[in-house]
């Protein structure tokens, strides 16, 4: 099994619907993170969270909303869906910040808003 | 321009090649540096980090230029198994700790 899973693998939905992408992990990291990528862009960090009562914004925020319900599980939201959301979205964990942690991501979630 | 920049390609080469990547940054600070691996359709998953010393792994050469910004990786005798995208990442201090950035990726295509 994953050590960071995330459900649904894919989802295909309509502008307005709102979204939730769920995230859990066995690795016992307190860090977890979830960006998005779009093709020519690379990964884009949208929020993160480095312990249960910490939520910080990423670069690009706008239109998503997290909970991090447990050390364990980070969830991501999309309260009304847009058609520029459309893309492939990871979750990640590390047990330090980025000056030396690795970051183990998740199998990906692809959304498509039509 | 982007903080991490990256040739896309896609480079195109013969098994048992050698192929080099490059990649440049433009904040100063930043201090920790890897190279991702991301075949299609699946997650990144770390190949290497990067020192100022240089680190080999295998066919694998990684190298760091402070003074340019600079950041390559090396892939000697290249395999099938190669084929994948490599994103350079570099992490930056910022308020609350540290920032990891992400280059867009350079794709490799090896061919029998």
């Amino acid at each position: 099994d994953a050590d960071v899973t995330q459900t649904p693998r894919n989802r295909i939905t309509k502008t307005g619907k709102r979204i939730m992408l769920e995230c859990s992990q066995t690795k016992g990291h307190d860090r977890m993170y979830w960006y998005r990528q779009d093709p020519g862009l690379g990964l884009r960090l949208i929020y993160y969270s480095f312990d249960v009562k910490d939520i910080n914004k990423g670069e690009i925020s706008d239109g998503y909303s997290v909970s991090r319900q447990a050390q364990a599980k980070f969830s991501l939201s999309l309260e009304s869906a847009i058609p520029n959301q459309t893309a492939l979205y990871f979750c990640a964990t590390s047990d330090t910040g980025g000056l030396t942690g690795e970051l183990f991501f998740g199998e990906g979630s692809r959304l498509t808003v039509l | 321009r982007k903080e991490v920049e990256q040739d896309p390609g896609p480079f195109n080469v013969p098994e048992g090649a050698t192929v080099a990547f490059n990649c440049t940054y433009s904040n100063s600070a930043s201090q920790s540096f890897f190279w991702y691996r991301q075949d299609c359709r699946k997650e990144p998953k770390l190949l290497m980090s990067v020192y100022s010393s240089g680190n080999e792994d295998g066919r694998f050469t990684a190298q760091l230029n402070r003074a340019s910004q600079y950041i390559s990786l090396l892939i000697r005798d290249s395999k099938l198994s190669d084929s994948a995208t490599y994103l350079c990442v570099v992490s930056k201090p910022d308020t609350g700790g540290f920032k990891t950035i992400f280059g867009a990726g350079t794709r490799l295509f090896v061919k029998a």
